[in-house]
């Protein structure tokens, strides 16, 4: 199982343009890497998806090297409400079964 | 689209009680996965369910805790005895393909505690 790693928490200001970064550097060939969001009480949500190179969705942009090793999660302008943990998991999504690690827990401020 | 239910929302049990909790997934998902998500953590699979067979239950503490998926559509899972340790929420996710990249839709969860 391919484990990631990401900064435990991050400070961002409104409007601001926020990156988080995850290593996975034992990631197979066929996992993809996706992105999760999840807000106190609820249960995570379903960001953005991607297996190389640049995917973008209207609310985040995805980038991976072409090693794929890395991503980076973008979130463009934030605003309070995207004050959440964000986990990112490495995985075929299939049968193989997607680990969640502790997240970065992101704190935007007024 | 109704998304994935579950129920009850809160339990306060004692210890060494039993307590079940139940998911509806979104219509036509074949895919049902049941997490456990202690405070500060991450969410931990415990199983999941292709249609009505079990593909993963590795993660599962199978002493105590079942799960079943009858007719290939909603599932419970039990906790009997329960310990102080199981005191987490308890997600349900379902998802519409069984192979390659999917995406999970999430539960609210229901949130237990063992006194």
């Amino acid at each position: 199982l391919a484990k990631t790693t990401q900064p435990i928490s991050m400070d961002s200001y409104e409007g601001q343009e926020v990156n988080i970064t995850c290593s996975h550097n034992n990631i197979a060939t066929n996992d993809y890497i996706t992105w999760y969001q999840q807000f106190p009480s609820q249960g995570p949500r379903f960001i953005i998806q991607g297996y190389k190179t640049k995917v973008t969705n209207e609310v985040a942009s995805l980038f991976i090297p072409a090693d794929r090793k890395s991503s980076t999660l973008s979130l463009p302008r934030v605003s309070l409400s995207d004050t959440a943990v964000y986990y990112c998991l490495v995985g075929d999504g299939g049968f193989q079964k997607l680990v969640f690690g502790t997240g970065t827990r992101l704190l935007v401020s007024p | 689209e109704a998304g994935v239910a579950q129920s009850p929302r809160y339990k306060i049990i004692e210890k060494r009680q039993s307590v079940a909790f139940w998911c509806n997934p979104i219509s036509g998902h074949a895919t049902l996965y049941w997490y456990q998500q202690i405070l500060g953590q991450g969410p931990k699979l415990l199983i999941q369910f292709q249609n009505n067979g079990v593909v993963d239950d590795s993660q599962l503490p199978k002493d105590r805790f079942s799960a079943e998926r009858l007719k290939g559509v909603d599932s419970t899972l039990k906790i009997q005895p329960a310990k102080l340790e199981d005191s987490a929420v308890y997600l349900c996710a379902s998802s519409f393909l069984a192979g390659g990249p999917t995406e999970q839709f999430f539960g609210p969860g229901t949130r237990l505690t063992v006194l």
